[in-house]
């Protein structure tokens, strides 16, 4: 049982150029969610997914889109890449109640 | 306001009691949660109350819960070094996790 998995942990990207986060559960989690963490700003949830072939803006949604073709993988998109994505990225789902979290990805535009 | 508030920093000594708070914004929240950061890694679940509780111990971690005042509070007894971490509270604001709202963190340094 592996939780949340995210995909790649390290990113180097320069500006402009595009890439894909890739999360994936195995809980059965109707519920996934992107956020991002900066210092000093806490989690900002990006975008979110209520079901499979669902998803809806968050806080920060501008710069990034999101796609649930399966339940079990959330996808988060960036097309052009601007430095001020330089960022950790956290995937996180649940089914309804307290979530758990991916180990993150590290991601800076250069 | 709709912000969750935390304390940004707080230190304490090994084996001394750490109290973290919280205010949260929105008094039908159901559940009440505190997540621990450790450096380089996720968010994890550490404990939650439910919001018709006002106290819930489990082992070294107890937390209390003030509905009228919105405060929440986490405290660990006898810290520990491997305690250090950055402590989110979080709030779903409906039953349906769709308006989880964090705090900014609480990074707690324990010194020796």
């Amino acid at each position: 049982n592996a939780g949340v998995t995210q995909t790649p942990k390290f990113r180097v990207l320069k500006t402009g150029q595009s890439m894909t986060l890739l999360c994936a559960q195995d809980m059965n989690h109707e519920y996934m969610y992107w956020y991002r963490q900066d210092p000093g700003m806490g989690l900002r949830l990006i975008h979110y997914s209520v079901g499979e072939g669902t998803t809806a803006k968050g806080e920060v949604p501008d710069g990034y889109n999101v796609s649930r073709l399966k339940k079990q993988n959330f996808l988060l998109g960036l097309e052009s890449a601007a430095p001020s994505q330089t960022s950790v990225y956290f995937c996180a789902s649940s089914y309804g109640g307290g979530y758990t979290f991916g180990s993150g990805t590290r991601l800076t535009v250069v | 306001g709709e912000d969750v508030e935390q304390s940004l920093f707080l230190s304490v000594r090994e084996g001394d009691s750490s109290v973290i708070n919280c205010t949260y914004t929105d008094s039908s929240s159901t559940y009440l949660y505190w997540y621990k950061q450790e450096p380089g890694a996720g968010l994890q679940l550490l404990t939650y109350i439910f919001s018709n509780m006002d106290m819930k111990q489990d082992q070294r971690l107890t937390v209390l819960l003030n509905k009228k005042d919105k405060h929440l509070s986490l405290r660990i007894a006898d810290t520990q070094t491997g305690d250090s971490a950055i402590y989110f509270c979080a709030e779903n604001r409906d039953n349906y996790g769709q308006n989880f709202v964090f705090g900014p963190g609480t990074r707690l340094s324990v010194l020796p």
